[in-house]
């Protein structure tokens, strides 16, 4: 089956700790998409890629860094800087041509102890 | 730039009930017009969508006709099941420029729907 895979699905970080969210997917999807997810709220863009090794910072990037060494990864680094990280993250990434529709993975609820 | 109007929530209806979940967008161009569905602790599934005026997406008992003239994209349903309880978002992709594609989302409509 074709899809988005994100791992782990839940991830505790204590403060000051670097972490690194799994998003890969098996579409052969040249785009791909990081959102966080807060309680009651949309979603936000933090970073996205339209090819690979070429990424973008989103609307709100300070505090994450990403990577894209392959066309079907696109890990996400939340680091020490980035000071309210408790969120959900969804992973998306997008079919070209046609009508640009993106597909998500399950998502990842991080938490800071 | 581009934005998304949704329906402030949250939305209680009985089963069997008719839902609308309204959504006005703004955008450069006509972009693609999407309904995404999320259920407790999951991620978005795409539930419908429609690439062009007039066009009728429709999913699961759920229609939605991309109105040009009134720039709407309203999620309808006749008749609601407990098990269509979820958070509702409407979507449009950006058209243009380094930013190609990316998603503007609405805040999110809840819809709770007892037995």
């Amino acid at each position: 089956d074709g899809g988005i895979t994100q791992s782990p699905k839940y991830l505790f970080r204590k403060e000051g700790q670097n972490v690194t969210l799994s998003c890969e997917q098996n579409l052969n999807h040249d785009a791909m998409y990081w959102y966080r997810q807060d309680p009651g709220q949309g979603l936000r863009l933090i970073y996205y890629s339209q090819i690979v090794n070429d990424f973008q910072k989103g609307d709100i990037a300070e505090g994450y860094s990403v990577s894209r060494e392959k066309k079907e990864s696109f890990p996400l680094t939340v680091t020490s800087a980035q000071k309210n990280p408790t969120a959900f993250y969804l992973c998306a990434s997008r079919e070209t041509g046609g009508t640009d529709t993106q597909y998500f993975g399950p998502g990842t609820r991080l938490t800071v102890l | 730039g581009d934005s998304v109007t949704q329906m402030e929530g949250p939305v209680t209806l009985s089963e069997e009930a008719f839902l609308t979940i309204n959504c006005t967008y703004t955008a450069t161009g006509y972009p693609s017009l999407f309904w995404y569905v999320q259920y407790p602790g999951e991620g978005l599934q795409l539930l419908l969508k429609a690439t062009k005026a007039d066009d009728k997406g429709s999913n699961k008992g759920f229609e939605a006709t991309y109105r040009k003239e009134t720039t709407s994209f309203h999620l309808e349903k006749g008749s609601v099941q407990v098990s269509d309880s979820a958070v509702y978002f409407c979507a449009l992709p950006n058209a243009g420029g380094t930013s190609y594609g990316k998603l503007t989302f609405g805040q999110g409509t809840i819809l709770t729907v007892h037995p």
